[in-house]
């Protein structure tokens, strides 16, 4: 299975600032999610992102306020910007599996925004 | 609107003894079904899987079960350990969809008494 890393692990920001979570696969990988799970609630699909072309944003979230980057495949840089209390949430990153029919998940980031 | 709803947030089971998790979806396109474990400050673990042209799949101490007529999954954890105390996840997805975008449950925590 593939072997991903997340930085940084957690952080506390002040709200109207920007964090850019990163997100480091250890193999090549077509397509990469990112997740965000509010406490108490599910995970929730933020956006895809393919190698090369735009993400593709799920209802609700929007590229102004959640950027994301993929330069290559096995790399993806997701940003939350202008942030508020209502952000704080714990954002993971996936990776699909095609083979295993599954998606792998890296270990999250815990925001806090006060 | 929830479309994967896990009813129990939390279960307590003694060692030893069966854990059943249960899973509900309102989607009846969704075809093939995950469950993932999850620890605390960890990313969500991939457990199991199961189409829907099966309804039984067997892993180790693992099983889930399918009844697409009443909409309804559940996961069977036989004999239960303590190393088994964490957060259940239920995933569905369509599998001729493209990828494997995966809509998730709020989670079932799983709680197993020494």
């Amino acid at each position: 299975s593939a072997v991903i890393s997340q930085k940084p692990s957690r952080d506390i920001c002040q709200r109207g600032t920007s964090l850019t979570i990163q997100c480091q696969v250890d193999s090549q990988v077509t397509m990469m999610f990112w997740y965000r799970q509010q406490p108490g609630q599910s995970l929730t699909l933020i956006a895809t992102a393919n190698q090369g072309s735009e993400a593709t944003y799920e209802s609700g979230f929007v590229i102004d306020k959640f950027p994301i980057s993929r330069p290559n495949l096995t790399f993806s840089t997701l940003t939350v910007s202008n942030m508020s209390p209502e952000d704080s949430s714990i954002y993971l990153c996936s990776v699909e599996d095609w083979e295993k029919e599954t998606q792998y998940f890296g270990p999250g980031t815990r925001l806090l925004v006060l | 609107d929830q479309q994967v709803k896990q009813n129990s947030p939390s279960l307590s089971v003694q060692e030893g003894r069966i854990s059943i998790l249960n899973c509900d979806y309102t989607n009846s396109m969704f075809d093939y079904f995950l469950w993932y474990k999850k620890y605390p400050a960890e990313g969500p673990t991939f457990l199991i899987s199961i189409s829907s042209i099966k309804d039984k799949n067997e892993d180790g101490r693992f099983t889930v079960f399918l009844n697409k007529s009443a909409k309804h999954l559940s996961l069977h954890i036989v004999p239960s350990q303590p190393g088994d105390s964490a957060v259940y996840f239920c995933a569905a997805t369509l599998s001729g969809a493209g990828s494997y975008q995966l809509t998730f449950g709020k989670g079932t925590k799983l709680s197993v008494i020494p």
